[in-house]
């Protein structure tokens, strides 16, 4: 059974940098025909996909254009994770933060972690 | 703003079938697949439908999706109470190099 387990602070600061990690059990962050995903859901931005990393003979990152200049995913193998790196945050990035897998078999985000409340606030 | 178009609300009896409709363009559902979740207060959202019509294994076969040029829908028949939720519907779009975008919900009420 695939679980996805998120952790990291729910409160930063303006200007700071966001760090949240998203733990994978029963799957691998470096298998082929899957994709990690970090999403995020806000009252006033609904569901937003933010990106990306995946493994196919080497690894890949996309990320949407709203936040790509801010954005960093990383795989880390050791320790079968994935991290996301939000800097600059502004009050506008306040938001419940998933990350999903998307498997090649359905091309669906099929597996979601718990979400995480970020608040950006002093 | 969503790049997908859902209704806000929907709403119907017990027994009943509803349907929630989801709005594209040619970017995303006109040449992708679709997909629907269903997200109850306070959890992650669920897959609930993929490839525009089909059910990953658990999903009732109350649920159903279907796709035509730029829309699609979900239909729930033979509503039931735990059915009330919010209703996502999502595609990948090719013009945003191949970016996953959302519809702003659905939420549906069991009157």
């Amino acid at each position: 059974q695939v679980q996805l387990q998120q952790s990291g602070p729910g409160l930063v600061k303006p200007s700071q940098t966001l760090s949240l990690t998203c733990a994978i059990s029963g799957d691998s962050v470096s298998r082929n025909r899957a994709s990690w995903n970090w999403i995020r859901q806000s009252p006033s931005r609904g569901l937003e996909w933010l990106g990306r990393t995946y493994y196919s003979s080497k690894w890949y990152n996309d990320y949407a254009v709203s936040v790509k200049s801010r954005m960093t995913i990383n795989p880390d193998t050791s320790k079968n994770q994935f991290s996301l790196q939000l800097n600059s945050v502004t009050p506008e990035d306040t938001a419940v933060y998933y990350c999903a897998r998307v498997s090649g078999e359905v091309d669906a985000f099929d597996i979601w972690g718990q979400g995480t409340m970020v608040t950006v606030s002093s | 703003q969503s790049v997908l178009t859902q209704p806000p609300s929907a709403s119907g009896t017990p027994g009943q079938r509803v349907t929630i409709s989801c709005s594209g363009s040619s970017s995303n559902i006109g040449i992708n697949y679709v997909y629907w979740y269903q997200q109850l207060p306070g959890t992650a959202p669920k897959l609930l439908i993929y490839r525009n019509d089909q059910r990953p294994s658990g999903v009732p076969d109350r649920f159903s999706g279907s796709k035509s040029g730029t829309s699609a829908s979900l239909a729930i028949s033979g509503l039931r109470s735990e059915d009330e939720a919010d209703y996502y519907c999502a595609a990948w779009d090719d013009s945003l190099s191949g970016l996953a975008v959302f519809g702003g919900g659905t939420q549906l009420t069991v009157l």
